[in-house]
């Protein structure tokens, strides 16, 4: 069975940072590209940045790009994303999503999200 | 990146189909993905390559595309599909959007 398993959220006051990881098992997790989707309070969805199965492709939202890494760990099958300088506007439920690496391949198992609350 | 514009909310009948539609400069060039989500759950992919179904996932979710608006469409309309829809798509720098969502009410 897939599964993606999200650690990490918690309170962190503006400025400050944070690591989340996702841990994955149920399938070969370095075959798939891996993905950060986060959720305002009552807000739609937002992609957030995406690492490809070998590292080699890393792309960010213009909202994070500069602040956030992406980064995964194929030997440990879990996907991380540091965040630092963190304001206001990122507090969201962060979720983990895999996408398979062949053509038009969508967003196709998600785990259940990490929320990231930034106030004072 | 651009955006990709949904209707607020839809609002079906049982039985009856509801369509929700997705707008966006690059989806003559780029495929379109929908997700269902429902309150407090993750999202759950319905529809990839524009048109293509997940297994596990009804027959009755579809979905089309027509130059700029790419299309879902829930055909016989049940209870459990009430939800927020998403569209989304790449663009061509390897990130993604996703729409602004549609709420779908069933009466």
């Amino acid at each position: 069975e897939v599964q993606l398993v999200e650690s990490g959220g918690g309170l962190v006051k503006p400025g400050g940072s944070l690591r989340l990881s996702c841990a994955a098992s149920g399938f070969t997790f370095s075959s798939y590209s891996m993905n950060w989707v986060r959720q305002a309070p009552g807000k739609g969805l937002e992609w957030v940045s995406s690492i490809s199965s070998s590292s080699s492709y890393i792309y960010y939202a213009d909202s994070v790009k500069g602040r956030f890494t992406i980064s995964r760990d194929n030997a440990k099958n879990s996907l991380y994303l540091q965040m630092n300088s963190l304001r206001a506007e990122d507090t969201a439920v962060y979720y983990c999503a895999r996408r398979e690496e062949v053509a038009a391949a969508g967003f196709d198992y998600w785990g259940q999200g990490t929320l990231v609350t930034v106030s004072s | 990146s651009y955006e990709l514009t949904q209707p607020p909310s839809v609002s079906v009948s049982p039985g009856q189909t509801a369509r929700i539609t997705c707008s966006g400069d690059a989806l003559p060039k780029q495929y379109a993905y929908w997700y269902q989500q429902k309150p407090g759950q993750a999202p759950v992919l319905v529809i990839y390559k524009d048109s293509e179904r997940p297994s596990g996932i009804p027959e009755r979710f579809s979905g089309s595309s027509s130059g700029t608006t790419v299309t879902l469409t829930i055909s016989g309309v049940q209870a459990e599909d009430e939800a927020d829809y998403y569209c989304q798509s790449a663009d061509s720098s390897g990130t993604w959007v996703f729409g602004t969502g549609t709420k779908v009410t069933v009466l």
